[in-house]
């Protein structure tokens, strides 16, 4: 069984700070997939990354998969109240997609 | 944003009660899928469906019925559930069952067995 560890579970800082969140496993993935769930909502989709080393940056928020593609982390730049929200990750593989349990994110204003 | 809908959004149901939850997508895609989302758990996927055809079943009880009568729309339809089966019940969509599977969520049914 593939699992995916996010770190850390509970994250709450002030607005303008910077913060990094973490998914780790021990699996390779073929590609790995962040989504941001707001209260009520479901999960959307920021980004797919598949090679590994791979960064993409998606407006202040910075996604990068490790060399072995068996982890990934998120970092976001001058936090701002609406990236309030749960974090989540997710291993892409033959069996379909694996969840990490996310990360509570909360900028305070 | 109306690519996947849900319905109802919320949902109280006693342990006797037969109900049905609702799932469409608008995104042309051909696989579809039902999560359950706990606290302090990681999403559960449930059930798979791809054209039409259920592709997976992770062991979920059979108090749980899947339907999905054509690509756009899926059912989740319950009963005799137990209070333990009160969740947020996701329903989402991908383009297919190849690649990286990205998944389009609905914004889910809370569901709440007393």
């Amino acid at each position: 069984t593939q699992l995916l560890e996010q770190s850390p579970q509970f994250l709450s800082i002030q607005e303008g700070e910077n913060l990094t969140v973490y998914c780790n496993s021990s699996s390779v993935f073929s590609s790995l997939q962040w989504y941001r769930q707001e209260p009520g909502e479901g999960p959307v989709l920021l980004v797919t990354v598949v090679t590994g080393g791979e960064v993409k940056k998606l407006k202040r928020l910075t996604f990068q998969f490790g060399d072995a593609r068996k982890d990934s982390s998120l970092h976001i730049t001058a936090a701002q109240p609406g990236d309030t929200g749960l974090y989540l990750c997710a291993g892409g593989g033959a069996d379909g997609l694996t969840f990490g349990k996310g990360t509570h994110l909360i900028i305070q204003p | 944003e109306t690519g996947v809908t849900q319905t109802p959004r919320h949902l109280v149901m006693g342990m006797t009660n037969k109900k049905s939850l609702k799932c469409e997508q608008h995104l042309g895609h051909n696989a579809m899928y039902w999560y359950k989302q706990s606290a302090k758990k990681p999403l559960e996927l449930m059930f798979v469906y791809s054209l039409e055809e259920r592709v997976e079943n992770n062991s979920v009880p059979s108090r749980f019925s899947p339907e999905c009568p054509n690509s756009s729309h899926l059912f989740l339809h319950l009963h005799t559930l137990q209070p333990e089966d009160s969740a947020l019940y996701l329903c989402a969509s991908s383009q297919d069952l190849t690649g990286s599977r990205e998944q389009y969520f609905g914004p889910g049914t809370r569901l709440t067995v007393t």
